[in-house]
C-alpha cells in the first residue's frame, strides 16, 4: 500500500523559474513531512521539513506548502538553479517512527 | 565522525552468498533506521533500533535479511544466500533522540549499492 503518493515523477524547469512538487499522504496519524533531496551516488539530505499545523514554511528558496484537509503538500523552489537538479523525495513519518517516502521527482533545471 | 558512514560502498556478490553490510551512526544517535531503495525509487523501510534494542522489523522482506545493533551503536545488516531481488542500494540512517523528527531529525549515509551476480 502506497501511503504517500508523488508527482510527477519527472520535471524540466529553466533557470531562474519555479519547481514545483506535490505529494498526497493517506494516514492522517502522520505528523511530521519532510522534503529529501538526493544526488546521484548520496544518500538523502533533508532540505526542509513541517508539521500539520503549519499550512506553510519557507527556508531560502524552499517553501513547503501544506493543506491538512486534502492531506497534501508541495515543495517549491524558487529561483531554480542548475545546482538544484537531484532527485526530490516527499516524506512522512508519525513520531520519531519509520519515514514513508514518496517515489521521487527527477529534477532538471535547464540554462 | 561527522556523519553516518556506511561500509563497503559497493557490493559484488555472487547469488547465493552471504553478505555483511556495516553502519557507523553518527556518535551519541539512539535511533537507528535500515532502508532499501531499489533503482528509480524511494527509500523503503526494514527495520529501527533505539540503542540495542530492535523495536520495528516489519519491513525485512524475508528470514533472509537480519539486522544488529549489540551496543547500541554501529549497526549490520546480513543478507543471507543473496537472490538477484536483493540488489538494491541499502541505506542507514540515525537520529538522536527518542523525540520527534522536528527536534532531531534523521540524517543518511551514503548507502552500500549491493550487485547480485
Amino acid at each position: 500500500q502506497q501511503q504517500v503518493k508523488q508527482s510527477p515523477q519527472s520535471l524540466i524547469v529553466q533557470k531562474g523559474g519555479i519547481s514545483i512538487i506535490n505529494c498526497a499522504y493517506e494516514n492522517t496519524a502522520f505528523d511530521y513531512f519532510p522534503w529529501y533531496q538526493q544526488f546521484p551516488g548520496k544518500g538523502p539530505a533533508l532540505l526542509i521539513a513541517i508539521r500539520p499545523d503549519v499550512s506553510e514554511k519557507k527556508e531560502g528558496r524552499f517553501t513547503i506548502s501544506f493543506n491538512k484537509s486534502a492531506k497534501q503538500f508541495s515543495l517549491h523552489i524558487m529561483d531554480s538553479q542548475p545546482g538544484d537538479s537531484a532527485t526530490y523525495f516527499c516524506a512522512a513519518a508519525f513520531g520519531n517512527e519509520k519515514l514513508t517516502f514518496g517515489t521521487g521527482t527527477r529534477l532538471t533545471i535547464i540554462p | 565522525g561527522a556523519g553516518v558512514s556506511q561500509s563497503p560502498r559497493y557490493k559484488v556478490a555472487k547469488r547465493g552468498q552471504d553478505v555483511a553490510l556495516r553502519c557507523d551512526p553518527i556518535s551519541g544517535h539512539v535511533s537507528l533506521f535500515w532502508y532499501q531503495q531499489a533503482l528509480g525509487q524511494g527509500p523503503e523501510f526494514l527495520t529501527y533500533f533505539q540503542n540495542e534494542a530492535q523495536l520495528d522489523k516489519s519491513g525485512l522482506p524475508s528470514d533472509r535479511f537480519f539486522a544488529e545493533r549489540p551496543e547500541g551503536s554501529v549497526s549490520t545488516l546480513k543478507i543471507q544466500r543473496t537472490q538477484q531481488e536483493d540488489s538494491a542500494v541499502y541505506l542507514c540512517a540515525s537520529s538522536l533522540s527518542r523525540k520527534g523528527y522536528l527536534d532531531q531529525p534523521a540524517f543518511f549515509g551514503q548507502g552500500t549499492r549491493l550487485t547480485v551476480v
